[in-house]
Parts: structure tokens; C-alpha cells; sequence
């Protein structure tokens, strides 16, 4: 049982270059996140899904696009990479927002 | 957005010694979560909390769910060298939106 699974785990990008963040997750879980987790600040939340075809902004979603493909999937979108955009980024789900999240391994990002 | 304070930000202590951290919020929470972050992988809940009052434990953790609704602990006993790593608190408000973190407490176990 893989839980939720990030892809890729390392990329290095050029400042204006695009990429998407890919979440899978196979516990049939109606809701997903991204979160982005710099040093010393804990995790923060980008966007979320509460179900299948919503999503709505976290707290800091400037820069970011996402889109809930299917139940399963959730992908984050750097349609322009900066700078101030590397860090590591983790997906979770859950099957319900009062339910706890599970997460994947997360994706860490560079960008020159 | 909700601030929580996570404390202490760090943690040098000696193996068997037990462990304590806390974390206080702003404003009312609904669920208390602790979560263990080892290097490279993502964060893995330890304990759950739903109500004030709660105290809740997982072999050698106990953790509990502040009367006030705006505070919660963790505590560790006699520390293995495994129990290394970055423990964070998460809160939630209720509603369909993510949690709020603390910004974590790394223990750090000396020989």
C-alpha cells in the first residue's frame, strides 16, 4: 500500500521555467493539500482540494496553479519558477477534513 | 492566519532522559495532531486529539488536548536514539481547509 506518492522526489530548475508537481494517493481519500516547507517555518499551505473537482487557496498560493484530476490525483503547477519557490514540497490527504492528513515523501525543489 | 507557537525550538538531551514540548495557539482549535519528521521523508502522525481534556498515549508518548482548547503537549519517556528527528503540532479550526503547524522542535539526542 503506497500511501501518497510524489513525483519527482529532486528537481532543479532555472528561474522562469515551468513544472508540475505530481500526488497520487490510493486510499480513496476525498480530500488533498500541498503545503510548502521552508527552514524554520514549518509547513504552510498552498492550495487544497476538499473533493473531487474543488480547490480552493491556503494561505500562500501566490505563484501556483493546481488542479484535482480525478479522485486520486492532485498536481501543483510553477508556471514561472522564482527564486523565493525552492523548497520542499508535500502533498497529504485524508479522507475527511477532520480526520488526520497523511503525507507523501515530499518533492524539493531548486530553483536557480 | 492562526499562529502557533511551538517550544522549545530544539532539544539536546541524553538517551533514557525523558522529553517535553509544547504548543499554544491564538485562538480555539478542534483537533490537536503530533507529527515526527524524520530527515528526508515527510511528516507521520504520532498522536491524534479531538477533545479538551483528552490525553491520549502511544507506547512510550503521551500527549494531551489543553482544557482551554488552545494549547497541547507531548511528551516523551526515556528517549531512544530513534526518537531523533523534528516533532511538529498541527492544529485545525474546523472546516474543509489544511492544518496550521508549529514550526517544530528538534530533538537531538547526545551520546
Amino acid at each position: 500500500n503506497a500511501g501518497v506518492t510524489q513525483t519527482p522526489k529532486f528537481q532543479v530548475l532555472k528561474t522562469g521555467q515551468s513544472m508540475t508537481l505530481q500526488c497520487a494517493q490510493d486510499m480513496n481519500h476525498n480530500s488533498m493539500y500541498w503545503y510548502r516547507q521552508d527552514p524554520g517555518m514549518g509547513l504552510r499551505l498552498i492550495y487544497y482540494s476538499a473533493s473531487e473537482g474543488t480547490t480552493d487557496k491556503g494561505e500562500v498560493p501566490n505563484g501556483y496553479n493546481v488542479s484535482r484530476l480525478n479522485k486520486r490525483e492532485f498536481s501543483l503547477r510553477l508556471e514561472s519558477a522564482a527564486p523565493s519557490q525552492t523548497s520542499v514540497y508535500f502533498c497529504a490527504s485524508t479522507t475527511s477534513w477532520d480526520q488526520p492528513q497523511h503525507f507523501g515523501d515530499g518533492t524539493r525543489l531548486s530553483i536557480l | 492566519g492562526q499562529q502557533l507557537n511551538q517550544s522549545p525550538q530544539s532539544m539536546f538531551i541524553q538517551e533514557g532522559e525523558d522529553v517535553s514540548m509544547n504548543c499554544t495557539s491564538s485562538s480555539i482549535f478542534n483537533t490537536w495532531l503530533w507529527y515526527k519528521q524524520d530527515p528526508g521523508e515527510g511528516p507521520v502522525l504520532l498522536i491524534a486529539l479531538y477533545k479538551a481534556g483528552e490525553l491520549t498515549s502511544n507506547g512510550r508518548l503521551t500527549a494531551q488536548f489543553g482544557i482551554t482548547r488552545k494549547d497541547s503537549f507531548l511528551n516523551i519517556s526515556a528517549s531512544i536514539p530513534s526518537d531523533v528527528g523534528i516533532y511538529f503540532c498541527a492544529g485545525h479550526e474546523g472546516g474543509a481547509d489544511g492544518l496550521t503547524f508549529g514550526k517544530g522542535t528538534h530533538l537531538i539526542i547526545q551520546p
